[in-house]
């Protein structure tokens, strides 16, 4: 049973394309997020949605779009995609309480995405 | 703002040798740490944490860390690696009770015969 599942696990598409990419969690938690990590291996929190509220939101373009239709799913629609985009991106969740995180971050196994 | 650095991108060690990889943070009050782990077309897992109650902290696959806050230090061991060990390890910080993680650039850990 796959705890945090993304979907797709790789997108090859050409610049200027609409994609999404699903994220689903099984693990009950209340707070998802998206990271961006790229080809230096860099890691980047992009957002994050507690109970589907946007909390946190790191200056990322308006053309990258996170929809939380529900606590357990969170979804990243990119809109026209530029070659700087192509990274692997990651979705995660997290147990809070209140105000407080454990800080223990579950991971997907990442989706990859290609721009051409 | 809170930060970390890994020293060295890259450490290489033969099996059955000490694994030590380097990590020091930046904060303004007292952090939360973390190691996470990424095997190859994977994604990350918690290796161990520290969140200000025992400074030696113990975590899977026999690694531990040891937070020094004299030398804002969390650097990450094992005294003894194996060929699994080979992997990407990510130090990473946090503010007590937040849950925005700001990871370091990570280091590609290599494990020779």
């Amino acid at each position: 049973d796959t705890a945090v599942s993304q979907t797709p696990k790789y997108l090859v598409t050409q610049m200027g394309n609409d994609k999404s990419i699903k994220c689903e969690q099984n693990l009950g938690h209340d707070t998802m997020y998206w990271y961006k990590q790229d080809s230096k291996k860099f890691l980047k929190i992009m957002f994050s949605y507690n109970n589907k509220e946007l909390i946190i939101n790191e200056t990322v373009p308006n053309r990258f779009s996170p929809k939380s239709p529900d606590k357990a799913h969170l979804n990243l629609h990119i809109n026209s995609l530029e070659l700087g985009d192509s990274a692997v991106y990651f979705c995660a969740s997290s147990q809070t309480s209140g105000f407080l995180s454990t800080g223990e971050l579950f991971f997907g196994e990442g989706s990859r995405l290609t721009v051409l | 703002a809170q930060s970390v650095t890994q020293l060295g991108s890259h450490v290489s060690v033969s099996e059955g040798a000490l694994v030590l990889l380097r990590c020091n943070y930046s904060s303004s009050v007292p952090p939360y740490l973390f190691w996470y782990v990424q095997y190859p077309n994977q994604g990350l897992q918690l290796l161990l944490k520290y969140t200000s109650a025992a400074t030696l902290v113990k975590g899977i696959n026999g690694f531990e860390a040891e937070f020094k806050k004299s030398e804002t230090s969390f650097h990450l061991t094992k005294p003894s690696a194996h060929m699994s060990d080979a992997a990407e390890y990510f130090c990473a910080v946090s503010d007590q009770g937040t849950d925005k993680l700001i990871f370091g650039t990570g280091t590609r850990l290599q494990v020779f015969p």
